[in-house]
């Protein structure tokens, strides 16, 4: 079956620093990638998406570049805000699974000024 | 991309009551979804409710504990019945969108709910 796989956190950064959250997936077919992101108290959104080999997803300074021949889907920041803070869910979907997703154990951030 | 509201926000319940939690979208939309996220935790997915038919649930959640309905292509409802301390959690609706092969799901603000 599908799975995703992201690193624990929770990660603490400073303001400006870079950021790297790892994913990786095990998917039949060829699934589309995603990342979402819940805000303290709120639900959540999506940060970004890729729907086939090679494509980069990218919002509000974020990106993520959905890598076939390494099944991973990593999200990078290059200057962090204390706004950032929250937690990121790396998630798939794909036809052979009727289109569900599947989620991460979340990365939770934390960025300090 | 659809705008999710979900009633209520939140509410602290009595073990043994039940909670119906609604879930309107301003489109409408073939496919929704219910996820449970535990504290702490990721999301799991609960059932997918398509209108017109009977929701289609995942392992581990039944309809007597969690029953569901479709009335239209703009709204659903969950129920959580015979509530515990461990349905303490956060649920969300969701809905499908996009282009075919390109679909993206969108999730409403969530109901916290929190079981004495």
């Amino acid at each position: 079956g599908n799975s995703v796989t992201q690193m624990e956190g929770p990660v603490t950064l400073s303001e400006e620093a870079f950021l790297t959250i790892n994913c990786t997936y095990t998917a039949t077919g060829y699934p589309s990638l995603f990342w979402y992101v819940q805000y303290p108290g709120e639900g959540l959104q999506l940060l970004l998406k890729a729907t086939k080999a090679d494509d980069k997803g990218s919002n509000k300074g974020f990106e993520a570049t959905y890598r076939k021949e390494t099944t991973s889907f990593h999200l990078e920041k290059g200057s962090v805000q204390v706004s950032d803070s929250a937690v990121y869910f790396c998630a798939l979907s794909g036809w052979a699974a009727g289109n569900k997703l599947t989620f991460g154990g979340g990365t939770r951030v934390l960025v300090k000024p | 991309s659809a705008v999710i509201s979900q009633k209520p926000s939140r509410d602290i319940c009595q073990r043994g009551t039940s909670l119906t939690i609604q879930c309107q979208v301003d489109s409408q939309v073939t496919m929704m979804f219910w996820y449970r996220q535990q504290p702490g935790q990721s999301l799991t997915l609960i059932a997918t409710a398509n209108q017109g038919s009977e929701a289609t649930y995942e392992s581990g959640f039944v309809i007597d504990k969690f029953p569901i309905s479709r009335p239209n292509l703009t709204f659903s409802t969950l129920t959580v019945s015979n509530m515990s301390p461990e349905d303490s959690s956060i649920y969300l609706c969701s809905v499908e969108g996009g282009d075919r092969g390109r679909e993206t799901q969108y999730f409403g603000p969530g109901t916290r709910l929190l079981v004495l």
